[in-house]
């Protein structure tokens, strides 16, 4: 198994410029997220997904937008590039027991997309 | 949101020595997790501990779920443990399953 791949590893954009970040895993995870890190700081959810066709909210999700059309892909596309959204993003994936409400959904992170907005 | 504080900030440690990471809690989590991010860039989870004690190798990790905190314990620390430590919860008031909430990390470096 290749785990969480994350495409490009680099990008720099001009200011309002478009992108897509591309997540894929093949480990069969019904969720996936989306991070990102600012420099020295912790992990900022942006977006998260439950499953195919089932997108919510996370803590920072203003200037993203997410798509989960298949078990494997979920893209987090940026419409209008700032300077704000310079950050490395993560994706990660886990598993949700259905048989257990709580149980552990450990996360598995993809190496990450490191982007300057100039 | 819940607040996940971190301490310390910052230690530096010699190679062989033991350390103890403090992840504190405003409300009450479950899905606490402990992450490893190496000097690269690259996250790793180390564990899922919502509570109680679990151990893998030189690493062991402690929840004190009814108190709000857990900690994690590095002993006769290498050079290769050097890097941020996150600690990660969801609140159990949180309905929304995929929210977590991370600290801002504790960066250890392990010095020769």
């Amino acid at each position: 198994n290749a785990g969480v791949t994350q495409t490009p590893k680099f990008r720099i954009l001009k200011i309002g410029q478009s992108m897509t970040l591309q997540c894929t895993q093949d480990m069969n995870h019904n969720y996936m997220y989306w991070y990102r890190q600012d420099p020295g700081m912790g992990l900022k959810l942006i977006y998260y997904s439950v499953g195919a066709g089932i997108t919510d909210k996370g803590e920072v999700p203003n200037g993203y937008n997410v798509s989960r059309s298949t078990t494997e892909d979920f893209p987090l596309r940026l419409e209008l590039a700032a300077p704000s959204q310079t950050s490395v993003y993560f994706c990660a994936s886990s598993i949700r027991p259905r048989l257990r409400a709580g149980r552990a959904d450990t996360q598995y992170f993809g190496p990450g997309t490191r982007l300057t907005v100039l | 949101g819940i607040q996940v504080e971190q301490s310390p900030p910052d230690l530096i440690l010699q190679e062989g020595a033991n350390s103890t990471l403090r992840c504190n809690f405003s409300d009450s989590v479950n899905n606490l997790q402990w992450f490893h991010q190496n000097p690269w860039g690259q996250l790793i989870n180390l564990f899922y501990i919502p509570s109680g004690t679990k151990q893998n190798g030189r690493l062991s990790a402690t929840t004190v779920a009814t108190e709000r905190y857990s900690l994690l314990y590095i002993s006769s620390s290498q050079t290769t443990d050097s890097g941020v430590y996150f600690c990660a919860g969801r609140s159990v008031n949180n309905t929304n399953a995929g929210k977590s909430t991370f600290g801002d990390g504790t960066t250890l470096t392990v010095k020769p």
